[in-house]
């Protein structure tokens, strides 16, 4: 198994432009989400999804985007890139359940001038 | 209020000390616990779950109090590849985790 993969692992964008990051698991997780971590701050909560079809927003959704129309992918659009987004973005999947253990992809580095 | 508070740190320790630090949490709802282990710009992995009865995993020992609604991790016998930072972690009935912002720890020769 991959396990979950995320695409790219850095990327510079312009203010205003838009890009979209892409994860996928191989595990058949029903649950995924994506978080940033910025320096002092724990992970915090952007969108996540309990199955294909089904997205909701986390802690901090404004200027982003998700849909999920398979299992395996749950990419991140970004609308219009602005320098506050600048961070590092983490795509995470798990079976549903409370107790169960998450798995992170890699992360993406993102720079926005 | 953080729903997450941890002491930053760092906590810097001969090999062979022992290390502990808490968390604490807000929500008197929250149904599980776990600690994860973050090296320096690489994804969080778990460490190790956290139960009611508090629970060992080799040198890690992790400990959950309702009442005060805070868990501790202990390490013995610190070892250098130990040095990391350990995010504590909060999960509710509605899927999602609440995360810390992560205790360093720093085991030197």
């Amino acid at each position: 198994n991959a396990g979950v993969t995320q695409t790219p692992k850095f990327q510079v964008l312009k203010t205003g432009q838009s890009m979209t990051l892409q994860c996928a698991q191989d595990m058949n997780h029903e649950y995924m989400s994506w978080y940033r971590q910025d320096p002092g701050m724990g992970l915090r909560l952007i969108h996540y999804s309990v199955g294909a079809g089904i997205t909701d927003q986390g802690e901090v959704p404004n200027g982003y985007n998700v849909s999920r129309s398979t299992t395996e992918d749950f990419p991140l659009r970004l609308l219009s890139a602005a320098p506050s987004q600048t961070s590092v973005y983490f795509c995470a999947s798990r079976p549903l359940g409370s107790g169960e253990t998450q798995y992170f992809g890699p992360g993406t580095r993102l720079l926005v001038l | 209020r953080k729903e997450v508070e941890q002491d930053p740190g760092p906590f810097n320790v001969p090999e062979g000390a022992t290390v502990a630090f808490n968390c604490t949490y807000s929500n008197s709802a929250s149904q599980s616990f776990f600690w994860y282990r973050q090296d320096c710009r690489k994804e969080p992995k778990l460490l190790m779950s956290v139960y009611s009865s508090g629970n060992e995993d080799g040198r890690f020992t992790a400990q959950l109090n309702r009442a005060s609604q805070y868990i501790s991790l202990l390490i013995r016998d610190s070892k250098l590849s130990d040095s990391a930072t350990y995010l504590c972690v909060v999960g509710t009935n509605d899927y999602k985790l609440s995360f810390g912002a992560g205790t360093t720890v720093t085991v030197r020769a």
